[in-house]
């Protein structure tokens, strides 16, 4: 079965402080990996996906996330956050036909 | 395109009573996914249709939730004889696939409160 794990669950930055949020998924075969993300009041949006080449894919709004086969990572990055990135960030893996969330990691940017 | 629109957007019913819920998907996306989500964790995958087809439900999904995807468009999620436990967002979301799963894209999900 596969499975999601975010190892932070609260984060609080300052502005213009560099983010990482882990993220480690179960699952023996070929996975296509996603970021969502949750603005307070609004609905799941997809920030960026992975699904074949090259491991380090952008996202909107400056994000980005490698994905590291052998550590069954896909961390999310962004070298510089802004106050408007206050969310709650869901990772999510697919190998078969569904998709499978994390339980969400919630940021919170100090202006 | 307007995007998943799920109806009612909030629903507060006494323990007991049966709701449904209502999402209309993505014009032309064959898949149709129903998850569930309370505070403070993520979305967890109730069931899933591919086009009219239910091929997958989680044992989240207890006798007393049923769904349904009659034409392969939009589809309900009914919930019967409600319990305080039932209290959360349900979410809808489709996407395009032909084997390997497509981009899902989410609507703004239904609250629902039993009280």
């Amino acid at each position: 079965a596969q499975s999601v794990s975010q190892h932070n669950h609260h984060v609080i930055l300052s502005e213009a402080a560099s983010l990482e949020l882990g993220c480690n998924y179960s699952y023996g075969g070929t996975v296509n990996l996603f970021w969502y993300v949750q603005y307070p009041g609004q609905h799941l949006q997809l920030l960026l996906k992975y699904f074949s080449g090259d491991p380090l894919v952008k996202g909107i709004k400056g994000f980005e996330a490698e994905f590291i086969k052998s550590k069954f990572s896909f961390n999310l990055r962004k070298p510089s956050v802004q106050w408007s990135d206050t969310a709650e960030y869901f990772c999510a893996v697919n190998g078969n036909d569904k998709i499978i969330f994390g339980k969400g990691t919630r940021l919170h940017i100090l202006p | 395109d307007t995007g998943v629109s799920q109806n009612p957007r909030h629903k507060i019913t006494k323990r007991g009573q049966n709701v449904t819920f209502r999402c209309d998907p993505i014009s032309e996306h064959n898949r149709l996914y129903w998850y569930r989500q309370t505070l403070g964790q993520g979305p967890e995958f109730l069931t899933y249709f591919q086009n009219e087809a239910q091929l997958e439900k989680s044992r989240l999904l207890s006798d007393r939730f049923s769904a349904e995807r009659p034409k392969g468009s939009f589809s309900t999620l009914e919930i019967q004889r409600t319990e305080q436990g039932d209290s959360a967002m349900y979410l809808c979301a489709s996407s395009f696939s032909t084997g390997k799963i497509g981009t899902i894209y989410f609507g703004e999900g239904s609250w629902l409160t039993v009280v």
